[in-house]
Parts: structure tokens; C-alpha cells; sequence
């Protein structure tokens, strides 16, 4: 069964770095893992995809173990204009799921 | 243009009603999603079109009928729903069709329609 785990919340000061794990144990062998971020009343928001070991580009990392049984999600030095649900996606076949979301509350 | 848009904003109707949901895209996406997001919930896929045929269906209730008249439209058409069918409708589009990442492409998402059902 397709599935993906991730924390419920998590808090953080502004200008910390922020590490939101996403464990997707059955991944297949060509699916991709894509970070989306959501705030309220809006839809999702792209935010990084990856294959394997590290993706970067100008708002966050990605990290994926080479096992591929779990990814990383890194924010740097985040705002408070971060705090938003960011939800973990992964495809299994033609499966979509998204991961049930972590709340991320950014405080000052 | 990079936008999806989705009409209108905010839908009430009742149970006897018959209702669509409208999507648009510009950007030349051959792949285009229907969405249902309840409250503090993920996004749940219904519907994939892929250049304007059904890819994928999941299990929806008939009483929601989708629908794809060109690669740039999505409609989403309701009749007798039932209150639990109140929710956020989103679209999506993708680049490509499905192709070697299946429907792991990136995925961009219109702001939603914020259905009630009464």
C-alpha cells in the first residue's frame, strides 16, 4: 500500500534552518519525490522534486538517502512568511499521494 | 503564464442542484487534475486527464463528472451531491501526458473552489 509518513507540526524561530522528513518506504524505482507548500485557502505550491542524493535550488534542499526510503525537506534561515503546511508527494505508478502534511508555525 | 485558474471562487448549492467547476490553463500542459481537499487534510486525487482522454479515475462517486473540451479546459460537473461533498476543489496541470515519471511531473495548482453543499 502506497504510503507516506510525515511529522504532524513543527515550530521554529526565524532565521533557523528547518528540516521536515517525509519516510515513503515502498517508493519504486523511477518515482520521483516533489515538496509542496500550502497556505490557507490557497492551492499547493511547488517547491523541490528529486530523484537522488541532493537537489537544490533557491528556496530549498532535498536530500534522498541512497536506500530512496525516505527524503529531506531543507528550508534556510526561514521568515515567518514560511508557516504554511508543506506536504510530501509521491507518485507509485499512476498513484498519487501526498504525504498528510506538516504544519510549520515560524515565530519571531 | 503560469497561472491555472479555476471559477468561481466560493459555490453553495443544494443537494437537488446541478453545478460545474471550470479550470483554465495557458501553458501548453497535456495533463490536467481534479483534486478534493477536506479541512486539515491533504489533497485527494479524483480525476487525470491526459492529452484530453481519462487517465485515471479514482473510484469517484458518478455524481461528480468530469470532463476535458480542449487541452486548455477542465470542467468538473456536480449534481445531487451530498453536504459531505462540501470541500476545496483544486486543479491542477502538468507538463506532460504521464511519459517516463508517470504523473510525478511538477504539478501547478489553481487557487481552488470552495464548495458547500447545503
Amino acid at each position: 500500500l502506497a504510503k507516506t509518513t510525515q511529522p504532524i507540526s513543527m515550530d521554529s524561530y526565524e532565521g533557523q534552518e528547518v528540516n521536515i522528513t517525509c519516510s515513503h518506504n515502498n517508493i519504486a524505482t523511477n518515482d520521483y519525490i516533489t515538496w509542496y507548500q500550502q497556505f490557507p485557502s490557497q492551492g499547493p505550491r511547488f517547491i523541490i522534486q528529486g530523484y537522488k542524493t541532493k537537489v537544490t535550488n533557491e528556496v530549498a534542499s532535498l536530500f534522498i538517502p541512497a536506500d530512496r526510503k525516505s527524503s529531506t525537506l531543507s528550508l534556510p534561515r526561514v521568515s515567518l512568511s514560511d508557516t504554511a503546511v508543506y506536504y510530501c508527494l509521491v507518485v507509485w505508478g499512476n498513484k498519487l499521494v501526498f504525504g498528510a502534511g506538516t504544519i510549520l508555525r515560524v515565530k519571531s | 503564464d503560469t497561472e491555472v485558474t479555476q471559477t468561481p471562487k466560493h459555490l453553495v448549492m443544494g443537494m437537488t442542484n446541478k453545478k460545474s467547476l471550470k479550470c483554465e490553463q495557458h501553458m501548453g500542459h497535456r495533463a490536467m487534475y481534479w483534486y478534493k481537499q477536506k479541512a486539515k487534510k491533504p489533497p485527494e486525487l479524483m480525476f487525470v486527464y491526459s492529452y484530453e482522454k481519462l487517465s485515471i479515475n479514482e473510484s469517484v462517486p458518478s455524481r461528480f463528472s468530469p470532463e476535458c473540451p480542449n487541452s486548455s479546459l477542465l470542467n468538473l460537473h456536480l449534481h445531487a451531491l451530498q453536504p459531505e461533498d462540501s470541500a476545496l476543489y483544486l486543479c491542477a496541470s502538468s507538463q506532460g501526458g504521464g511519459g517516463d515519471r508517470g504523473f510525478g511531473e511538477t504539478q501547478y495548482f489553481g487557487p481552488g473552489t470552495r464548495l458547500l453543499v447545503l
